[in-house]
């Protein structure tokens, strides 16, 4: 399993633009990338998945370079109720093997 | 998207019984179910993964014979926390894969 590091806090105020940087060093081949948000006593909320390049949805964009050895997610204008922690998962999303396993993540503070 | 579901949202129990957490596929099928621990400020910690009509697979210092799983349905896995103590207070947290990855709402066990 591809192992990942995040930063372990960042902050920010409100209407600013996020971003989360992962690495992800060992990515195989067939790995996707996927980013989860934690709040408080809740089950991750999936954000967005990507396999390289960028993907860009209603919420954030992801951008992946071309070596995929790390990923940034992007948070546009963030409001407090972005306050949250913030996982990257690595790993096959097809075929059974797949296991999301959790690193430690990020956790974001936004201030007014 | 596809929800998870999970029940209790939160029990309270006696040092010494035992607690079952049920974990439900909403609008999907899943023959794979993972459970995970959260403890205050950690990041999730996978237990084991729950596969339909067979054995589940626990990870490593995870107790098979404490923590029982049974995926019985395509649609249900349970966890069930045998004679608590109160260091198994914890947060619960359960996914199912739909294309994505879906998690369950959590539960919250506090063992007095």
């Amino acid at each position: 399993l591809a192992k990942t590091t995040q930063p372990i806090s960042m902050d920010s105020y409100e209407g600013q633009e996020v971003n989360i940087t992962c690495s992800h060093n060992n990515i195989a081949t067939n790995d996707y990338i996927t980013w989860y948000q934690q709040f408080p006593s809740q089950g991750p909320r999936f954000i967005i998945q990507g396999y390289k390049t960028k993907v860009t949805n209603e919420v954030a964009s992801l951008f992946i370079p071309a070596d995929r050895k790390s990923s940034t997610l992007s948070l546009p204008r963030v409001s407090l109720s972005d306050t949250a922690v913030y996982y990257c998962l690595v790993g096959a999303t097809s075929g059974g093997s797949y296991i999301p396993t959790f690193g430690r993540g990020t956790s974001l503070i936004v201030h007014p | 998207g596809a929800v998870v579901s999970q029940h209790p949202s939160w029990v309270i129990c006696k040092s010494g019984t035992s607690v079952k957490i049920e974990c439900r596929s909403l609008d999907f099928q899943a023959t794979t179910m993972f459970w995970y621990r959260q403890f205050p400020k950690q990041s999730l910690m996978l237990m084991a993964t729950s596969n339909e009509g067979s054995k589940a697979t626990y990870e490593q210092g995870v107790e098979k014979d404490k923590f029982l799983i049974n995926h019985a349905s395509l649609t249900l896995s349970t966890l069930t926390v045998t004679s608590a103590h109160p260091e198994d207070s914890s947060f619960y947290i359960c996914s199912a894969r739909a294309g994505e990855q879906f998690f369950g709402p959590g539960t919250r066990l506090t063992v007095l």
